[in-house]
């Protein structure tokens, strides 16, 4: 079965700064799908970005971008010039091509904390 | 568009009550469904999806079960609450295989 891993359960960072969230996975599958959602206050599950296994390019979401290891089993997000808004928990979620129900199975999280 | 809706946002519930969670998605049809738990500061843990009217799926043994009426109605259902069934329960659903998780605004469950 698949993992996904977040080695950090907290990150902090400055506002206006960058910070760098990490994660990893397990499969034994070429083709898949990855996500990053935020996790506000308010609980509220919001999607932050996506991307396909077979693109090797990274995907960008305005001052969100990820770098994407495939042969690493690798998928950090970047954020710029962080905002106080970005203050949340963070999870990395994977989704086999072949899963019966398309299933995402999700990281731990990682609470960023942004300082003013 | 599609919106997804989840009620009642809180509840508290002794122990040994019945518990109904309901969730219902609309502007879409045969959509994939799915309850997840989520224990205080901690990550998501998959209970039930279902693929179709009728058939549901169990990810861990438990207190709890699930079921779907309709094709854009799932509920979360127990007989007895345990003080262990306390925590925040989302609901979510997807169509395609390249989609994300959309998901509702969540039940905070205290079982007291």
């Amino acid at each position: 079965a698949q993992t996904v891993t977040q080695s950090q359960p907290e990150m902090s960072v400055q506002e206006a700064e960058t910070v760098t969230l990490s994660c990893t996975y397990d499969t034994s599958e070429s083709d898949y799908y990855l996500f990053w959602y935020k996790q506000p206050p308010s609980r509220q599950m919001i999607l932050v970005i996506r991307q396909e296994a077979y693109k090797q390019q990274n995907a960008t979401e305005n001052r969100f971008s990820v770098n994407f290891q495939k042969a690493a089993k690798s998928f950090s997000l970047k954020i710029s010039d962080s905002q106080l808004g970005d203050a949340a928990m963070y999870f990395c979620a994977y989704r086999s091509p072949v899963s019966y129900g398309n299933k995402l199975v999700f990281g731990a999280g990682t609470i960023l904390r942004v300082k003013s | 568009s599609q919106t997804i809706h989840q009620w009642p946002a809180t509840l508290v519930q002794p122990v040994g009550s019945p518990l109904s969670l309901e969730c219902t998605v609309e502007g879409t049809s045969n959509p994939n469904l799915y309850w997840y738990r989520q224990a205080a500061g901690r990550g998501l843990q998959l209970l039930f999806y279902s693929v179709g009217i009728g058939q549901i799926s169990s990810e861990v043994p438990q207190n709890l079960s699930a079921s779907r009426p309709q094709d854009r109605q799932f509920i979360l259902s127990s007989k007895k609450l345990l003080l262990s069934d306390s925590g925040f329960y989302l609901c979510a659903w997807t169509q395609q295989l390249n989609s994300p998780l959309h998901f509702g605004n969540g039940t905070r469950l205290t079982v007291t």
